[in-house]
């Protein structure tokens, strides 16, 4: 069973400071993660999405991928109250056919 | 920019009322999906759909149908709504590529089934 796992918060950071997500997954053959943004009763709307190991970075944003530690992350930089949401990761699996997983998501409040 | 939509943000239907839900996607992808979404659970996969006329069930596709007869659309059907069928449902699209699968997300589908 493939699966993706996020702390599921609530992670709270002051404005102006580094938001750290993490996301640990469970299968080596992973090709692709992506992190979404959903804000409360909105869909999920894609942000980043990271493909190699190593950092990728957009704005604010940087996507960190480590395939050996099966880890994704995601940090904020100068984290603003309007990043307050939840971020859903998700890894995309070859199982014959490729299959995207979601985390359940880690809730972000940044404090003003 | 991607663009998904979905035939209503808000439905109340009553139990036993058959339901269809519509998915439009402009951007040519192969690739469709229904999923829904309740607190605590998460995104849950329904079906998805690799072509026209084409489908795969996904993780709880009991109680759900779905139709694409063009590739730019993809209804879900609720052959006879429960209650426990009250949701959010988001459709998504995404094409078919090297490295991976962005998926994009419709509105959703605020479904109440009293």
């Amino acid at each position: 069973q493939k699966e993706v796992e996020q702390n599921s918060g609530p992670l709270s950071v002051p404005e102006g400071a580094i938001a750290s997500l993490n996301c640990t997954y469970s299968d080596r053959g992973s090709q692709s993660f992506f992190w979404y943004r959903q804000y409360s009763g909105k869909s999920p709307e894609l942000i980043m999405s990271i493909y190699s190991n190593g950092d990728k970075e957009d704005g604010r944003f940087t996507a960190q991928l480590n395939k050996a530690s099966q880890y994704v992350s995601l940090l904020i930089r100068d984290s603003q109250p309007s990043d307050s949401a939840t971020y859903l990761c998700a890894g995309c699996f070859n199982t014959g056919g490729f299959k995207t997983i979601f985390g359940a998501g880690t809730r972000l409040f940044v404090k003003a | 920019d991607v663009k998904v939509t979905q035939s209503s943000r808000y439905l109340v239907k009553r139990t036993g009322e058959k339901v269809f839900l519509e998915c439009v996607q402009d951007m040519d992808h192969e690739n469709m999906f229904w999923y829904r979404q309740d607190p605590g659970l998460g995104l849950r996969l329904i079906y998805f759909s690799y072509d026209v006329k084409m489908k795969e069930k996904g993780d709880i596709p009991e109680g759900y149908s779905v139709s694409r007869e063009k590739k730019e659309r993809f209804s879900l059907i609720l052959e006879s709504a429960s209650t426990n069928q009250t949701s959010m449902y988001l459709c998504a699209s995404s094409t078919t590529g090297q490295g991976g699968y962005e998926q994009y997300f419709g509105p959703g589908t605020r479904l109440t089934v009293t």
